[in-house]
């Protein structure tokens, strides 16, 4: 079974600082991973997925994660934080399936909040 | 402009009865799902849709029961055998084995009265 971690439930960042929120994995096979962002009694948005190739994928609003196959983790980051960034996000991860649906499983969710 | 909507936003629900939650995309994707999100639990899969006529059980299916009729639509019932039915629901939809993202929609608000 597939599964991910985000051990954190929430993060809290000053306005200009580096921001990490983490994500590790498990699953049978090569992983697609992505980050979503939701705002308060909203859907969620795409932020970035890693697929193949380079490690370091780059996304919306200036965010960016690291994909570690060793570590099975899939950090998200930014350099610098703004208090708009302050939200819910989720890391989740598919496997290819040939058969049927692949299915999309989430993280918990852990919750930025950026202050001035 | 290409997108999934959910409706109603807001539901109540008596107890014992069943309620459908609607969910319509027009992004042409073969694959749509339906999660609950409870909070400190994340998203949790309740059913799924490789294709028109076809959906098979997620993680959490007891008391949901799904029909998936058309290729633009996906609807959740709610049935009174769901015990604790208060939650928000998401509905999403993607190419069913790319390696593309999920689109979602706004969430339903599902409260029961």
């Amino acid at each position: 079974a597939q599964s991910v971690a985000q051990p954190e439930d929430q993060v809290n960042v000053a306005e200009g600082n580096p921001l990490t929120v983490k994500c590790t994995y498990s699953v049978s096979g090569n992983p697609y991973l992505f980050w979503y962002v939701q705002y308060p009694n909203r859907g969620l948005q795409f932020l970035l997925k890693y697929i193949t190739g380079d490690n370091l994928v780059k996304g919306s609003y200036g965010f960016e994660a690291e994909f570690n196959k060793s570590q099975t983790s899939f950090h998200l980051k930014k350099p610098s934080a703004l208090v708009s960034d302050s939200a819910l996000y989720f890391c989740a991860v598919r496997v290819e399936n040939t058969g049927t649906a692949s299915k999309l499983t989430f993280g918990t969710g852990t919750r930025l909040q950026v202050t001035l | 402009d290409g997108g999934i909507t959910q409706s109603p936003k807001y539901l109540f629900r008596k107890e014992g009865q069943n309620v459908t939650l609607s969910c319509e995309q027009n992004l042409n994707h073969d694959a749509m799902y339906w999660y609950r999100q409870d909070p400190g639990q994340g998203l949790r899969l309740i059913y799924y849709s490789q294709i028109v006529n076809d959906f098979q059980k997620g993680d959490i299916a007891e008391g949901y029961s799904v029909s998936r009729e058309k290729k633009e639509s996906f609807p959740l019932t709610v049935t009174s055998a769901q015990k604790n039915p208060t939650a928000f629901y998401l509905c999403a939809s993607s190419i069913p084995r790319g390696r593309t993202e999920a689109f979602f929609g706004q969430g339903t608000r599902l409260t029961v009265v």
